[in-house]
């Protein structure tokens, strides 16, 4: 079955660094996704990480990945009131049965701090 | 730009009565999506067209159901909405199917169920 689970909340203070953390539990997910949803808007995709890497940056953005484990992780360097938001974990569903489309956690809500 | 299009941006209807949502697309992407969003829940996979093929979730009542007339729109039809069904329902599209899919989000429809 697939399962993504992540923590409801995280608060942070401005300039501090960000870290979401997420658990899946397909292991044979090609790929995993990090998605970014402002308030009254859609998701927007913030990274992504194939499943043969370990780590992935991109500017602020460090994707981490234990596949032994099944733990994905996002850090957000230095983090900014821009940064406030609802962070979501996917994984893709092409577990080798074709299957289209991506499985979400609940999603992660950052609060920045003053 | 090329975007993902939903409308209305919120839609409120009586318990029991049709409704249709609509999605538009400049994308030119071949697969469509429709997720229904709760507040603080995983946004959940109702359906996906392939092109014209037409994939259903097992788990996705049958009271929603989902049109694709041409490449570029696709809707989705609640035929008797119940209070239950109150959530954010978002459009997605991505290129094509399996290996790395990169969904495109449009900004989604609230829709209300009184």
């Amino acid at each position: 079955g697939e399962d993504v689970e992540q923590s409801l909340f995280l608060s942070v203070r401005e300039g501090d660094s960000s870290v979401i953390n997420c658990t899946y539990t397909d292991s044979s997910s090609t790929y995993l996704y990090w998605y970014k949803q402002e308030p009254g808007a859609g998701l927007q995709l913030l990274t992504y990480i194939f499943s043969n890497m370990d780590m992935k940056q991109d500017q602020r953005l460090t994707v981490l990945l234990n596949k032994k484990d099944k733990h994905l992780s996002l850090r957000i360097a230095d983090t900014q009131t821009g940064d406030s938001a609802i962070y979501f974990c996917a994984e893709s569903r092409d577990s080798g049965g074709g299957a289209d489309g991506l499985t979400f956690g609940k999603g992660t809500h950052l609060i920045i701090q003053p | 730009d090329a975007m993902v299009i939903q409308n209305p941006r919120y839609q409120v209807t009586q318990f029991g009565k049709p409704v249709t949502l609509s999605c538009s697309q400049t994308l030119n992407h071949n697969v469509m999506y429709w997720y229904q969003q709760k507040s603080s829940q995983a946004p959940k996979l109702l359906f996906h067209y392939y092109d014209k093929d037409f994939n259903n979730e097992a788990d996705t009542p049958d009271n929603f159901q989902s049109r694709r007339p041409n490449t570029s729109f696709c809707f989705l039809d609640i035929r008797s909405p119940g209070l239950g069904d109150a959530a954010m329902y978002l459009c997605a599209t991505s290129r094509d199917r399996g290996g790395l899919q990169k969904l495109f989000f449009g900004s989604g429809t609230q829709l209300s169920v009184l």
